[in-house]
């Protein structure tokens, strides 16, 4: 089945600066990967997501870059701001979406204000 | 638009005893999921179902855990007997089925287990 690893566990930026969030996935056949943010005490809620026939994609201050050959994707938010800190989760999926979704581990971002 | 709608939001109970979950998914959503999120970890498929039929329950401990979804709408989840092992939250999510459609996910249900 898919296994997805995700990387940094903690990160910690000043506001305003960049934040980074790195996954790698091992099903070749994963054609859909969402980014979920999760606060304390909430469920998942999606922020952003790529489709597999997309390179990159922008939404405001998120961006999600996808390369397929190396099997790994990675979500970008550019001036980062306090509400921007909870714990940030990559998804893989096949079929579209409409199978289970197999998560990272999780990244709990910090802006330093 | 109400969104998914879970209950009780925190339980507490001995080990050995029974619990039960309930989730009552977005309107109109066919799709409805439920997952369990251990501390510090993702959140991990139980069990999926497409209206009223569990299409993907392959990840649900079968011996002790059970679920319904008897008129293709509100979802029950159930645990008997619970064990320590199973301190946890339990996510229920629904989506329509459609390509490419999001996961709603509601608050949770966090289980303590002494």
């Amino acid at each position: 089945g898919e296994n997805v690893e995700q990387h940094p566990s903690t990160l910690s930026v000043q506001e305003g600066d960049s934040a980074v969030i790195k996954c790698t996935y091992s099903d070749s056949a994963s054609n859909y990967f969402p980014w979920y943010k999760q606060e304390l005490g909430k469920g998942p809620q999606l922020i952003i997501d790529i489709r597999s026939n997309v390179g990159e994609k922008k939404d405001q201050r998120i961006a999600v870059t996808l390369n397929k050959t190396a099997k790994h994707f990675s979500l970008h938010i550019t001036e980062t701001q306090p509400e921007d800190s909870a714990v940030y989760f990559c998804a893989a999926t096949t079929n579209f979406g409409n199978e289970k979704l197999t998560f990272g581990t999780g990244t709990r971002l910090t802006i330093i204000p | 638009e109400a969104g998914v709608v879970q209950s009780p939001r925190y339980k507490i109970i001995e080990k050995k005893q029974p619990v039960a979950f309930w989730c009552n998914p977005i309107s109109g959503h066919n799709t409805l999921y439920w997952y369990l999120q251990n501390l510090g970890q993702g959140p991990e498929l139980l069990i999926r179902y497409e209206n009223e039929e569990a299409v993907d329950d392959s990840q649900l401990p079968k011996d002790r855990f059970s679920a319904e979804r008897l008129k293709g709408v509100d979802s029950t989840l159930k645990i008997q007997p619970a064990e320590l092992g199973d301190s946890a939250v339990y996510l229920c999510a629904s989506s329509t089925g459609l390509a490419y459609n999001e996961q709603f996910f509601g608050p949770g249900t966090r289980l303590t287990v002494l």
